[in-house]
């Protein structure tokens, strides 16, 4: 199993450009996640799908948009790219269910920058 | 206030040592309890969850403390490679999970 997959791994943009992130997962999990981390800083929620069908902001979602294509896929989308918008981008998923036992999976990331 | 605080350190110590770092969060309903470790440059792995009866996976022990909203990790016989950023995550509602801003171990010789 591959587990978490994102495309591009590396991606340097224009300000004003725009681009999709790709995210996959294998493990037939109901949630997934887009994170950024900036230096020095904590990871935090742009958007979430709690399961298939939905989504929802998180803690900084201006200037992104999220699809979850289906139960495998969830892109994230940079309409007009900011410079301020220079991150890692982590994907992530879980299962949907109680316990400790339902841990996060990341994908390796995405390295961003906007000149 | 933010959901999970951590003390960002960083926490120098040498090879052989024992150290421990501790996270409190906001939430009282929380149910699910983790640490992750992150190497620079990489994503997050999952390090251990955190039972609420305490855990223990090797030199690592993980401890849960619901009265005070506190969760602690403790290591033992610190080795160069357990130098890494260690991040206390609480799980919420809607199978949200908040992440602490993390802790930089680094292992001397």
């Amino acid at each position: 199993n591959a587990g978490v997959t994102q495309t591009p791994k590396f991606q340097v943009l224009k300000t004003g450009q725009s681009m999709t992130l790709q995210c996959a997962q294998d493990m037939n999990h109901n949630s997934m996640y887009w994170y950024r981390q900036d230096p020095g800083m904590g990871l935090r929620l742009i958007y979430y799908s709690a399961s298939e069908g939905t989504t929802d902001k998180g803690e900084v979602p201006n200037g992104y948009n999220v699809s979850r294509l289906n139960k495998r896929e969830f892109s994230l989308r940079l309409e007009s790219a900011a410079p301020s918008q220079t991150s890692v981008y982590f994907c992530a998923s879980s299962e949907l269910r109680a316990g400790p036992y339902n841990e996060q999976f990341f994908g390796p990331g995405t390295r961003l920058t906007v000149l | 206030r933010k959901e999970v605080e951590q003390d960002p350190g960083p926490f120098n110590v040498p090879e052989g040592a024992t150290v421990a770092f501790n996270c409190t969060y906001s939430n009282s309903a929380s149910q699910s309890f983790f640490w992750y470790r992150q190497d620079c440059r990489k994503e997050p792995k999952l390090l251990m969850s955190v039972y609420s009866s305490g855990n223990e996976d090797g030199r690592f022990t993980a401890q849960l403390n619901r009265a005070s909203q506190y969760i602690s990790l403790l290591i033992r016989d610190s080795k160069l490679s357990d130098s890494a950023t260690y991040l206390c995550v609480v799980k919420g509602n809607f199978n949200k999970f908040y992440f602490g801003s993390g802790t930089k171990l680094n292992v001397k010789p």
